[in-house]
């Protein structure tokens, strides 16, 4: 059974920390990582697709690794601002490309003024 | 492109009333996804399409559940009889391959 584990399950942090969280997934049969971004009252957001063991992409303020071989990935906030409060999950592929994604519970943050 | 467009955006209806959720998908795009979102499960996969041939139905609840998928820019997904329990949001999301575009859901209410 395929199972992909986020933590923390939430945070809260102050306006300009910085911050991290976790995605662990199955290191056998990797095709892909997927980030996503999901805003209250909203439909996810695709932030990031990694598919290489050592890869990492950013995107302004944010970044993202990725670990292969020992089956994780972090997501990496710097200098949170109020806008970024959200829920980022993250999404493992069953197979390849056109299938089906399997989705952690993801981290929900919350950023204060 | 609009996205992946969603209809209804909201739905309330009667246990045992007949659900229809609809979706298109952005052109291009030859996979597609229905997706449920509950607090208790957090967002899990219920069909998915590629070509408009139905892949992988084994997270579709019960028979109740049921989707379609005629041609390349539309797809349904019907709940018939609906139940309280299925109240939730479904998502629509179509993909060119890896990513996913998610439509903006349908927040379903049985009463």
């Amino acid at each position: 059974i395929l199972n992909v584990e986020q933590s923390p399950q939430s945070l809260h942090v102050q306006e300009g920390d910085s911050t991290n969280f976790t995605c662990s997934f199955p290191s056998s049969n990797f095709y892909a990582l997927h980030w996503y971004r999901w805003e209250t009252a909203k439909s996810p957001e695709a932030l990031f697709v990694m598919t290489l063991n050592g890869d990492e992409k950013k995107k302004g303020r944010i970044s993202a690794t990725l670990n292969t071989k020992e089956g994780y990935s972090y997501l990496y906030i710097k200098g949170s601002q109020p806008e970024d409060s959200a829920t980022y999950l993250c999404a493992f592929p069953r197979g390849q490309a056109g299938t089906a994604l399997i989705f952690g519970k993801g981290t929900t943050l919350s950023v204060s003024s | 492109d609009a996205g992946v467009i969603q209809s209804p955006r909201h739905e309330v209806t009667e246990m045992g009333q007949e659900v229809t959720l609809r979706c298109k998908p952005i052109s291009g795009h030859n996979s597609l996804f229905w997706y449920r979102q509950t607090m208790m499960r957090g967002l899990e996969l219920l069909i998915y399409f590629n070509n408009n041939v139905p892949i992988d139905d084994s997270g579709m609840p019960e028979d109740r559940f049921s989707a379609k998928m005629p041609n390349a820019s539309f797809s349904t997904l019907k709940i018939q009889p609906s139940e309280p329990r299925d109240s939730a949001v479904y998502f629509c999301a179509s993909s060119p391959g890896h990513e996913q575009y998610f439509g903006p859901g349908t927040r379903l209410t049985v009463t």
